[in-house]
């Protein structure tokens, strides 16, 4: 089973600040994701990523598949991006059904203040 | 567009009573369905998927049970609630390497 490990457990930050949460597994894996969760609890699918560089708006997540590590970035962070960043990974022969039995981080929880 | 639907979003429950959460999905066929419970300062954790209509596996022993009596329907359900079933649960639907998660179902047993 591959275990997921996330840091910092928490992250408090001044709004404005470049933000980074890591994210390492110990079975090598196909693609990664990452998660926020709002303080109601809705979660919402950041990224999907197999390699490299994704960004979207002001995020941006990298993974290295070798290092078996990725990191979440948030450039000139709000107020609004506070919440719960999550990492999940599938398993290492993920395909059909298998690929939403992912594994779970503990959370990294982000609190940016204005 | 795909959409997903969960309700109820919010449920307090006598220990012992029954319990039916309920997902439906949109805007898609043949989905693969999942249920993940997050308990009070835990990580999430599947309990249940499934890749067709009366096809559902399990991935940890528990109290709670699902039924998909449709293509886009997924039932998570108990008959008798325990204490330790309170939390967080999600339902997603999974296609193409992608999942969307609905908004939750929180649940509260007394």
């Amino acid at each position: 089973k591959n275990e997921v490990e996330q840091s910092p457990q928490n992250l408090t930050a001044q709004e404005g600040e470049f933000i980074t949460i890591n994210c390492s597994y110990s079975v090598g894996i196909s693609a990664l994701h990452w998660l926020q969760q709002h303080p109601g609890g809705g979660i919402v699918s950041l990224f999907m990523l197999s390699s490299g560089k994704k960004k979207h708006g002001r995020l941006i997540a990298t993974i290295n598949i070798q290092e078996k590590h990725s990191s979440l970035h948030i450039t000139a962070s709000h107020p609004r991006d506070s919440a719960v960043y999550i990492c999940a990974v599938p398993p290492s022969n993920a395909g059909g059904t298998s690929y939403g039995k992912l594994t779970f981080g503990q959370g990294t929880i982000l609190t940016v203040h204005p | 567009s795909q959409t997903i639907h969960q309700w109820p979003a919010t449920l307090v429950q006598p220990v012992g009573s029954p319990l039916s959460l309920e997902c439906t999905v949109e805007g898609t066929s043949n989905p693969n369905l999942y249920w993940y419970r997050q308990a009070a300062g835990r990580g999430l954790q599947l309990l249940f998927y499934s890749v067709g209509i009366g096809q559902i596996s399990s991935e940890v022993p528990q109290n709670l049970s699902a039924s998909r009596p449709q293509d886009r329907q997924f039932i998570l359900s108990s008959k008798k609630l325990l204490l330790s079933d309170s939390g967080f649960y999600l339902c997603a639907w999974g296609a193409y390497n992608v999942l969307t998660f609905g908004a939750g179902s929180r649940l509260t047993v007394l």
